[in-house]
């Protein structure tokens, strides 16, 4: 059970979008549609940002959208807000009742 | 409104077990086809998904930890443990428990504890 790749780090300015991408394989991302993100401030517990590839728990942003294509999954942030910085981590579900995750991605609001 | 709250020691000896408890308030780890998780995340590193149980008893670990690990309910308590045997410094993190908004949800924890430090040396 390998973890899923995430590039370490990505940037945009405010109100620019930006993308980041969550990589597994036909065994996790691309077996199921079970892929959550996670946005986490430094010192905070994670908090759900979308789960099953595209679906917003309530009082997440619309701003805020998840897909998938393949093994990939990604998520998308437009119109950058200041307070979108923070790391963001991608999970899937893997079979078997069992869950990975990604590295985690530090964005940075220019 | 379900709130959920980590205790256990801050301070471990290599070899020796680390015991956590998430205290649940404003709901019960009896109610159905709920799964409670506990997370951990090491200095600087990623989330990592340690286990999970179901309200009615079946566990869920992760492969890597499957050998070290327990997961277990308390009704009476409204509360839920982790067990995790013979630990080395690799196990020093934030420990978090978890649970979905939504039953049956496996994958998807938006209801948090605070997180607590367990540090593993001698």
């Amino acid at each position: 059970q390998s973890a899923l790749t995430q590039p370490a780090s990505v940037s945009g300015s405010p109100g620019q979008s930006i993308t980041i991408s969550c990589t597994g394989t036909s065994s996790d991302v691309g077996g199921y549609d079970y892929v959550s993100w996670y946005q986490q401030h430094p010192g905070k517990a994670p908090k759900l940002m979308i789960f099953d590839v595209i679906d917003r728990p309530s009082g997440v942003s619309d701003r805020f959208s998840g897909s998938k294509s393949g093994n990939t999954a990604s998520l998308t942030i437009s119109g950058l807000q200041a307070e979108d910085e923070a790391d963001y981590f991608c999970s899937s579900y893997t079979g078997s009742r069992t869950l990975v995750f990604g590295g985690g991605t530090k964005l940075t609001v220019l | 409104q379900l709130q959920l709250q980590e205790s256990g020691p801050g301070l471990v000896k290599p070899s020796e077990t680390l015991s956590l408890t998430c205290t649940v308030s404003g709901g019960s780890v009896s109610a159905s086809s709920y799964y409670w998780g506990w997370f951990r995340q090491r200095p600087g590193k990623g989330l990592e998904w340690v286990g999970t149980i179901y309200y009615n008893g079946p566990t869920y670990y992760n492969p890597s930890l499957k050998s070290r690990v327990t997961i277990s309910l308390d009704k009476l308590r409204n509360e839920f443990s982790l067990r995790l045997t013979s630990v080395t410094a690799a196990d020093t993190a934030v420990y978090y428990c978890a649970r979905p908004e939504t039953p049956m949800l496996f994958d998807a924890f938006n209801i948090w504890g605070q997180g607590t430090i367990v540090t593993v040396s001698s």
